[in-house]
């Protein structure tokens, strides 16, 4: 399959660390972020979602921040495990319904 | 249940052919989107629909890409006289609304142009 993210800044855990990916967003009118995780050869695949008016959300395993004064999202994911491993992207909705993405973060998990 | 599938998954043009992309979307959703995907970038946003009606073409690099989604359900992009720099991974996604919502993303398909 193709590979997903050949020059993107990579992070690398041992397995059962936890993890922190950070993304900076750009427009301070978007309302609607979400996190998605991209093997490579496959489409993005949801991961979790935070609106605006809120700035933690808890999923299994993972937990987003939202830090709306100075445009921050991090996606922390708990326990790091090798089926982690993967590009992450975050995206953000600008009103326009279309998601702008980031340019994402590659994860390695080292056994 | 079906998620969002497309074909054909791989796709080589030679430089000048015209290619059709097509995307069939999880039964029942509004909303559906192409993006453009370069290797080693994110998706980049190219066209919108809501049920038949395309809302936002804004992202079209050229005028050389078409996309239709005529009973608002199956939709295909178009690339007519495709040159090099079209080669990417072409991306569908399907929303259940027409608001902010989470997007389902198929496998998209990728395109060489030789």
């Amino acid at each position: 399959g193709e590979s997903v993210g050949l020059h993107l800044p990579t992070l690398s855990v041992q397995e059962g660390d936890n993890s922190i990916i950070n993304c900076a967003y750009s427009n301070s009118a978007s309302d609607y972020f979400i996190w998605y995780k991209q093997e490579s050869g496959k489409g993005p695949q949801f991961i979790i979602d935070i609106r605006s008016n809120m700035d933690k959300r808890q999923g299994q395993r993972v937990t987003v921040l939202l830090n709306k004064t100075v445009k921050h999202l991090s996606l922390q994911i708990a326990a790091t495990q090798p089926g982690d491993s993967a590009v992450y992207f975050c995206a953000e909705n600008t009103g326009r319904r279309a998601l702008t993405f980031g340019s994402g973060t590659r994860l390695q998990v080292q056994p | 249940g079906a998620g969002v599938s497309q074909s054909p998954r791989y796709k080589v043009a030679k430089r000048g052919q015209d290619v059709a992309l097509r995307c069939d979307p999880i039964s029942g959703h509004v909303s559906l989107f192409w993006y453009q995907q370069a290797l080693g970038q994110g998706p980049e946003f190219l066209t919108y629909f809501q049920n038949e009606a395309q809302l936002d073409k804004s992202g079209l690099p050229s005028d050389r890409f078409f996309a239709e989604r005529p009973e608002g359900s199956v939709s295909t992009l178009k690339i007519q006289r495709t040159q090099q720099e079209d080669s990417a991974v072409y991306l569908c996604a399907s929303s259940p609304t027409g608001g902010p919502d989470e997007q389902y993303f198929g496998p998209g398909t990728r395109l060489t142009v030789t």
